[in-house]
């Protein structure tokens, strides 16, 4: 079981906004990493040190972090950003995973 | 452009050692701002990681495994990798290397993000 807890499903509709949460003791003194992962492919990083995007995501990902609770935002969902979404954080040095989201548009 | 690879032996027997590489490019593995980790995942499960190397170093593993686990890197190969001893069926899964960004932080440095993948390899235990 995972150490950072996310709610396994959010279904969202074209254009609208879906948020992902990521609870864990203390998370906000942390900083979080979001990673996106596709059916059969690797993840991909689109958010790191709790806001930043790295270069090639698009803007509609945002991410915030404070207090036991973490979020990621899509603005404007696409059927392409359907997918498998991971938060992650480190302890001691150690990678922590969350336990992942679905994402759904339709 | 840095880009990761794992290679390794697809199936393995049960008590025995699964053996992984990842070879590295576009960076070199001996990179001050670098760790170089290995994470896994079994289908339908979410990802865990099983820990990372640093050249000038030492290795840290998820506290899981640790009595199981030993990555090492071969710096005149630009690669990196990991062994799991007495493996059984629960071992079966997705294995990836991956690339981790460092930050400074006060004094010193920290990790960041898992920022490059490998595009993964499935490793199933069976007789």
């Amino acid at each position: 079981s995972s150490d950072l807890i996310q709610p396994p499903s959010v279904s969202v509709s074209p254009g609208q906004t879906a948020s992902i949460t990521c609870f864990g003791d203390n998370l906000g003194e942390k900083y979080v990493s979001w990673y996106q992962q596709r059916p059969g492919q690797s993840p991909v990083l689109v958010i790191s040190q709790d806001i930043k995007r790295p270069s090639g995501i698009p803007e509609r990902f945002s991410g915030s972090n404070s207090g036991n609770t973490a979020t990621l935002t899509i603005s404007g969902a696409q059927p392409m950003d359907e997918a498998d979404y991971y938060c992650q954080a480190w302890d001691s040095d150690t990678a922590l995973f969350g336990s992942g989201t679905k994402v759904t548009v339709l | 452009q840095v880009q990761l690879q794992e290679s390794g032996p697809g199936l393995v027997r049960p008590s025995q050692t699964l053996s992984l590489t990842c070879t590295v490019s576009g960076v070199s593995v001996t990179s001050d701002n670098s760790y170089w980790s290995w994470i896994r995942q079994p289908a339908g499960r979410e990802l865990e990681w099983i820990g990372r190397i640093y050249i000038r170093g030492t290795a840290k593993y998820n506290p899981s495994l640790t009595s199981r686990v030993t990555i090492s890197a071969d710096t005149s190969k630009n690669q990196f990798s990991l062994k799991l001893k007495s493996v059984t069926a629960a071992d079966t899964a997705v294995y990836y290397c991956a690339r981790v960004t460092l930050m400074p932080l006060a004094a010193t440095f920290a990790p960041d993000a898992l920022a490059q993948w490998g595009h993964g390899t499935l490793v199933t235990v069976s007789s």
